[in-house]
């Protein structure tokens, strides 16, 4: 299995949106319901904020947002924040109980 | 509250077995809503994961990492472990446990991590 295609970086101004894309295939992104979006903040441990590719765990922000297009995820952050720069990781189940990440997307806020 | 605690050595040699305890607080690793899971990040890079335990002690391992991967639950004390062998400087990394939601393949509870390096 290969790991999901994350952009490198992204970023964006205090108030702007920002999306962030996650590429896999018809094997995982886009052969099952179970695409997953962490925060990651220096030093810390990742924080899921998304699951199921749209669903927001209890006390994530609502301007985190998922969707999905084909083998494509993406995550989108609604009024960024300064606190919200952060790497992002996407993740998905891959069959056969597998499950697999992407390599990361650093964001800033500018 | 859910809490889990990674414990073990932070170096090991090459070709020696690295070997990592999960200790969870708050909830039994049998509960049969739990599931839970090894992941890795090397320094400055990505995360991996490794693999995944069951509350029934079933597993599933990363292919890639498969043939040198063990996880076992110890019920005990609560705690579930990695044994990652033949390790070499490929293996350094910051390794997490954390609870597996299996109805979405997510993780939703993490440890703090611990930074393993393979070096002689």
């Amino acid at each position: 299995q290969s790991a999901l295609t994350q952009p490198p970086s992204a970023s964006g101004y205090p108030g702007q949106p920002v999306t962030i894309s996650c590429t896999g295939s018809s094997s995982d992104v886009g052969g099952y319901n179970y695409v997953s979006w962490y925060q990651q903040h220096p030093g810390k441990a990742p924080k899921l904020i998304i699951y199921e590719v749209s669903e927001r765990p209890s006390g994530v922000p609502d301007r985190f947002s998922g969707s999905r297009s084909g083998n494509t995820a993406s995550l989108t952050v609604s009024g960024l924040q300064a606190e919200d720069e952060a790497d992002y990781y996407c993740s998905s189940y891959a069959g056969n109980n597998n499950l697999v990440f992407g390599g990361g997307t650093k964001l800033t806020v500018l | 509250q859910l809490q889990l605690q990674e414990s073990g050595p932070g170096l090991v040699k090459p070709s020696e077995t690295l070997s990592l305890t999960c200790t969870v607080s708050g909830g039994s690793i049998t509960r049969s809503s739990y599931y839970w899971g090894w992941i890795r990040q090397p320094p400055g890079k990505g995360l991996e994961w490794i693999g995944t335990i069951y509350h029934s002690g079933t597993t599933d391992y990363n292919p890639s990492l498969k043939s040198r991967v063990t996880i076992s639950l110890d019920t005990s004390k609560n705690q579930f472990s990695l044994r990652l062998n033949s390790v070499t400087a490929a293996d350094t990394a910051v390794y997490y446990c954390a609870r597996l939601l299996y109805s979405s393949s997510s993780f939703a509870n993490w440890g703090q991590g611990t930074l393993v390096t393979v070096s002689s």
